[in-house]
Formats: structure tokens, C-alpha cells, sequence
């Protein structure tokens, strides 16, 4: 069955420090892939999109990396500030999306 | 321009009742899916409609249903409430389906069923 994995449940970073996340996946060829910021109970807020045809994408501070070979994107915050501190999802599509459990990042000042 | 309204933000119903939840998407989105979000399973994808037919369905049972109206707005229905089914519910938009268009979310319905 179609497994998506991301790396740790919970991540804690030095604020200046980068912030690197997993998003490892099996039996499924995801024709893109997105990241997703979420704050405690609010909705999921779309970052970034990368598809299986790209390496690597960049939006200011964030990078994301698309490995469709190992089947990993993996999720960069550079100079990470406290104010990044918020649980990131990565979700795969095709027809549809399917999300991660999401990693709980928290960036101490 | 708005963004994604989902009603009621939160409402407790007692097992065996059915709940009735909506969603108005983004002006001019013809996409609307709807999740399951509980801390041991995540984002779990429930139903896509477009053109206010289901394009896609997750792995959920028949409790769980939805429509899509002419104006793209969406509700989803439980039947029978389950404990388990406490959660919130999350709906989104985007422009049309699939094709990695950027999905917009809702605040979501927190749904305690006690």
C-alpha cells in the first residue's frame, strides 16, 4: 500500500540554523509534490511545488529537493527564525493528494 | 478576494447522529476536497468533487458522503457518528482538479462527537 513518511515526528532547531525535513515515499510515482505550513488549529498554508520533472526549488528561505529515484523530497529553512516554528506536511499528487503526518518543527530562539 | 469558508467552525453531536458540514470555496475554484485531520492519522483525503461531480474517494465508509453544488460550493455528511469520527474537517479549493494546482484550506469544522 502507498506509504508516506515523514521523518520525525518532531524537530528542534537554533534559530539561524537550517531546518532540513523528509518526505520519503513508497508504492506510489507522484507526478509533483508540495509542502504544506500548518499552525495549531488553523488550515494547512501551501508553500511550495515541485514536480517529478524537477530537482530543486527555491522560494526565498525555503529550498525543496525532488529524488524520485529514492523516492525523498527533502524540505530546507535557511536561517531559521522562531517564527517558522510550525508542523510542515508534504503532500504527493496524482489524481489526488495524499499528505504526510506532518514534522512539529520548533525553532528556539 | 475571500478565502475558503468552512461552517460550523466547531459542534459537539452525540454517537448515532449525522452531522452536515459546508464549505464556499475560493471564487471561481471548481475544485473542493475535503480531509480528516486527527493526531494519529494526519491529513486523511475523504472526497474530490469537480464540476460537481466525485472524481476521487479515500478509503473511508459509506457513513461518510458529499456533494457539490452548480455554484462549487460543497457539503460532506456523516451518518451515524462514531467516536472515532471526532476530528477536524478540513476542506479545500483550487482552481480545477489534479495537475498540481495549488489547494487552498479552509479553517476547518472541529467535530466532537460525544
Amino acid at each position: 500500500s502507498q506509504k508516506i513518511e515523514q521523518n520525525s515526528e518532531a524537530l528542534n532547531i537554533q534559530e539561524g540554523k537550517t531546518a532540513t525535513l523528509t518526505c520519503n515515499y513508497t508504492n506510489y510515482s507522484p507526478a509533483y509534490l508540495q509542502w504544506y505550513r500548518q499552525d495549531p488549529g488553523r488550515g494547512p498554508v501551501f508553500l511550495l511545488l515541485i514536480r517529478e520533472n524537477e530537482k530543486e526549488k527555491r522560494k526565498e528561505r525555503l529550498k525543496v529537493t525532488f529524488d524520485t529515484t529514492l523516492k525523498q523530497s527533502l524540505f530546507h529553512i535557511t536561517a531559521s527564525q522562531p517564527a517558522d516554528s510550525a508542523t510542515y506536511l508534504c503532500a504527493l499528487g496524482n489524481n489526488d493528494m495524499r499528505f504526510g503526518a506532518g514534522t512539529r518543527l520548533t525553532v528556539k530562539p | 478576494k475571500a478565502g475558503v469558508t468552512q461552517t460550523p467552525r466547531y459542534l459537539i453531536k452525540t454517537r448515532g447522529q449525522q452531522v452536515t458540514l459546508s464549505c464556499s470555496p475560493i471564487s471561481g475554484h471548481r475544485s473542493v476536497s475535503w480531509y480528516q485531520q486527527t493526531p494519529g492519522q494526519g491529513l486523511q483525503f475523504l472526497f474530490e468533487y469537480f464540476s460537481e461531480t466525485q472524481r476521487n474517494k479515500g478509503n473511508f465508509p459509506g457513513r461518510f458522503s458529499g456533494r457539490q453544488f452548480s455554484n462549487s460550493r460543497s457539503e460532506m455528511n456523516v451518518s451515524t457518528l462514531e467516536l472515532g469520527d471526532s476530528a477536524l474537517y478540513l476542506c479545500a479549493s483550487s482552481l480545477e482538479a489534479g495537475k498540481g494546482n495549488t489547494i487552498y484550506f479552509g479553517e476547518g469544522s472541529w467535530l466532537t462527537v460525544v
